[in-house]
Order: structure tokens, then sequence, then C-alpha cells
């Protein structure tokens, strides 16, 4: 079945940077787009950003614009999230999510566990 | 950016008892409109889309309703696995939004 497992969350100071990677499996990684979603603690989803299936178009909430940036390796499977210049706000679990058709529209069928990323001093 | 916004926050149910959860988007989305279970530690799960469609597994209790910017998500009778947090996503326009959830707990 499908899976989508996310890693590279942890501690990481205000200011800091920090790559999340999400591994895919079992569906033709590349004929999908994928999104980032975060949660807060204790708060709703936050849709973070997408990429098409190729990579050819990314789109970014405000809240990240210009600080974070999707990217993907469809030869790995791998969807990536590169975060930079983080501040508490920041502080969430993060979770990679597949399209549930390919082509269609931007809803998301399976998620990922969800990796936590805490920033603080 | 479109608003989503859900009522109520909290909804006390009996197990068997008819849940009506609401979900209004601040302008028309259409019927692009999807519906997420989350359980505490869990991922979301995608219930419904398309406003009335059902998910790959989801029981028939579950049923989505609307178009424009009125939906709701109806659970006909509660079981035990429901009590969750209910969110709604509109995929309608960029950015992607989501409501702020609603908590259906046990009466």
């Amino acid at each position: 079945q499908v899976q989508l497992v996310e890693s590279g969350g942890g501690v990481v100071q205000p200011g800091g940077s920090l790559r999340l990677s999400c591994a895919a499996s079992a569906f033709t990684f590349s004929s999908y787009g994928m999104h980032w979603v975060r949660q807060a603690p204790g708060k709703g989803l936050e849709w973070v950003a997408f990429i098409q299936h190729d990579g050819s178009n990314k789109y970014y909430a405000d809240s990240v614009k210009g600080r974070f940036t999707i990217s993907r390796d469809n030869s790995k499977n791998t969807l990536y999230l590169q975060m930079n210049s983080l501040s508490a706000e920041d502080t969430s679990v993060y979770y990679c999510a597949k399209i549930l058709y390919s082509g269609g529209l931007q809803l998301f069928d399976h998620w990922g566990q969800g990796t936590l990323v805490t920033v603080s001093s | 950016e479109i608003v989503m916004t859900q009522s109520p926050a909290t909804l006390s149910v009996s197990p068997g008892e008819r849940a009506t959860l609401s979900c209004r988007a601040s302008q028309s989305v259409s019927s692009n409109l999807a519906w997420y279970q989350q359980k505490p530690g869990q991922a979301p799960r995608l219930l419904m889309y398309g406003a009335s469609t059902r998910a790959t597994g989801i029981p028939a209790r579950f049923s989505g309703s609307g178009s424009g910017t009125e939906f709701t998500l109806t659970i006909s009778s509660l079981q035990s696995e429901d009590f969750a947090v209910y969110f709604c996503q509109q995929c309608n326009n960029w950015p992607l939004t989501f409501g702020g959830g609603t908590k259906v707990e046990i009466k």
C-alpha cells in the first residue's frame, strides 16, 4: 500500500535551517503532485507548499514564501522541504501528502506519519 | 485567500446519535471541498471529496452535502471510532486552506 515516510525533523535554533525528506513507495511517485502540510501543537492544519509531478510548478503559503523551498527527486521517489530562517511560529508537525488523482484537484488521500520540527533556543 | 470557518468548534454527541458539522467558505469554492478526520497522534484521513463523494473505505454513515459556500458533513449514527476532529479543506483556489476543525466528543 502507499507509504509516505517523513524524516529530518528535530530541534533547531531560531534563524536556523532544516531539510525534511519524505520517502514515497507503492505508487508511481513521478506521476503525482505532492504537498507539505503542517500542524502546530494542538492547532489546525496549514497547507505549506506544493510541487507538480515533474517539478515544473511550485506554490507556497505566504507564511513560508521566500524561506522554504519544496523540491523532489523522482529517481529516488523522495520529496523535500528546505526550511531556512526558521522561527518559533514554524514549530509544527510537518506532513507530506499525496494528491488523490494525478492531475486532479489538490486534496490529499495519503499522508505520512509526520515529523516534528521544534524551533527553540 | 479563502477563509474556511467550521462550526461548532466542539460537538458533544452520544453514541448512536446523528452529528452534523458545518463548513463555510468566505467565497464560492464550487464543489471543491474535502473533509478529513483526525484522531490524536495520527495523520488526517480523507473522508469526503467533491463535497459529497466518500473516499475509499469510508462507511456509508458519513455523508456530505453543499456547494458554493455552505457545506455539511453528517455522521448518521456515531460509532465509538468516529470521535475525532474533523477538518474541511477547499481545493478551488491557491492557497489551499483548511477550516479550524470541529471536535466531536462523547456526550
